[in-house]
């Protein structure tokens, strides 16, 4: 049980254009789901959570606008990244959780190289 | 605000020795979690901890969850090579939803 996906696993732009990634909880409801950004050999960093119906909280320092958030029903939360640069380039994983539960399941990540 | 210090940064042994790292923090925890990242995929849970002194075992792996709440360990008892990855401790922040993250401990295991 506690299975989040993502979509698509690794994807490649050319830098100005949009893309979009999934989150999806295949065997639970998730109230609440969690973008992070990891660079290599670095933590997880912490960009927005978003609760269903509503919108989504950034971390100081994420751009709303370049970062859009939609988490409108309780399977599937979606990111994207409008206007990408090189400098987006980066693994983003998301993560997801049900009720008050604090422990957060992971996707597999979604690495992005914008050219 | 709330971190956790996480260490060693870095381990190489050898296959089959007994593993352990540990988190530590100056506030005071209320949940535990222990989760592994392999290469180019997302953070796996491994154990969730919600009592002070709790002990719990998921297989070679053990955690335990410090009776101060200030701390907790993981220890991994006769490693294999798919053990080889990053081990993260997190915990809740008070008041908020999300959680924070130690800066993980590599394992690297030479066979």
């Amino acid at each position: 049980g506690a299975v989040v996906s993502q979509h698509p696993s690794w994807v490649i732009c050319k830098s100005g254009t949009s893309v979009k990634i999934e989150c999806r909880s295949l065997d639970f409801q998730a109230t609440t789901m969690f973008w992070y950004r990891q660079f290599p050999k670095q933590s997880l960093m912490l960009m927005a959570t978003s609760n269903e119906g509503s919108k989504a909280t950034y971390e100081q320092g994420v751009e709303k606008d370049k970062f859009l958030i939609n988490h409108a029903s309780l399977t599937l939360s979606t990111l994207t990244v409008t206007s990408a640069h090189p400098e987006d380039s980066s693994f983003y994983i998301c993560s997801a959780r049900t009720g008050q539960q604090e422990t957060q399941y992971f996707g597999p990540g979604t690495r992005l190289l914008v050219l | 605000g709330q971190q956790l210090n996480q260490s060693p940064q870095s381990m190489f042994i050898q296959e089959g020795e007994d593993v352990s790292m540990n988190c530590t923090s100056s506030s005071i925890f209320n949940t535990w979690l222990w989760y592994k990242q392999d290469p180019g995929e997302g953070p796996v849970l491994l154990i969730a901890l919600y009592k002070a002194g709790e002990l719990t075992s998921n297989g070679r792996l053990t955690a335990q969850f410090g009776i101060t709440r200030k701390d907790s360990f993981l220890n991994i008892s006769a490693s294999i090579p798919s053990d080889v990855g990053i081990y993260f401790c997190a915990g809740p922040i008070q008041g908020a939803q999300k959680l924070v993250f130690g800066q993980g401990t590599r394992l690297t295991i030479n066979p």
